[in-house]
């Protein structure tokens, strides 16, 4: 099974910061890999597809970017929304289609 | 716009079962696979099981494999999760998500979910 290494666990941020969260997968996954964006209560929300296409109606303060085995997601300026858990996703291959651990994001 | 609503969680003894269900509105049900994922509490998003959009295909985690069955009824735009022998570490809230392939075996791009539903594993 293909892992994802989501990093870091949880964040710290400012209003109008630059936000990186990395994920790298255990295996060359090319560039099939999603991030959402989940906040409590809520349905979880595909944001990124395909390691860098902006998914339909998502602000484009959220970008991706990479390929192989290494992964960013970017916000580039943090606003008070944002506040949620992200996750990576790799859907290289037969199931199971991996998530990251996680990162939970707050306000500074 | 598409559309999954969880239901039947609730709290339920070790080695009991549950049957899950996820209504689905918005989109033509029949041409998509779907997923369910879980949160176990405190922890991060766990892919449970897949089904095919005609049934024919079903792929499973090994955490499950052989007590959780996925089915689906495309007559009533519904997607079942079967769960027997429970166990204290299948507490979570089970999430419903829609394979965006259509027509085809499902790629794994979740790209709409429903709000979950809580199942407690508990004596």
């Amino acid at each position: 099974d293909i892992q994802m290494t989501q990093s870091p666990s949880s964040l710290s941020a400012s209003v109008g910061d630059r936000v990186t969260i990395t994920c790298q997968a255990s295996q060359d996954i090319s560039n099939y890999l999603n991030w959402y964006q989940h906040k409590p209560g809520e349905a979880p929300k595909l944001l990124i597809y395909e390691a860098s296409n902006l998914q339909t109606g998502v602000p484009s303060r959220f970008s991706g970017s990479g390929s192989g085995t290494d992964f960013t997601f970017t916000i580039s300026s943090l606003q008070p929304e944002d506040i949620a858990t992200y996750y990576c996703q790799q859907y290289a291959d037969l199931p199971p289609f991996t998530f990251g651990q996680g990162t939970k994001l707050e306000i500074k | 716009q598409a559309q999954l609503v969880e239901s039947g969680g609730g709290v339920v003894q070790p080695g009991r079962s549950l049957r899950l269900s996820c209504v689905a509105s918005g989109f033509r049900f029949s041409s998509h696979g779907f997923h369910w994922v879980r949160q176990a509490p405190g922890k991060g998003l766990a892919w449970v099981a897949v089904i095919s959009y005609d049934g024919s295909t079903k792929y499973y985690a090994d955490s499950v494999k052989g007590r959780f069955t996925i089915s689906r009824d495309n007559s009533k735009d519904t997607v079942y999760l079967q769960l027997n022998s429970l166990r204290v570490e299948d507490t979570a809230v089970y999430y419903c998500a829609r394979d965006w392939s259509i027509v085809v075996n499902p790629s794994g791009g979740l790209d709409y979910w429903g709000q979950g539903t809580r199942v407690t594993v508990s004596s």
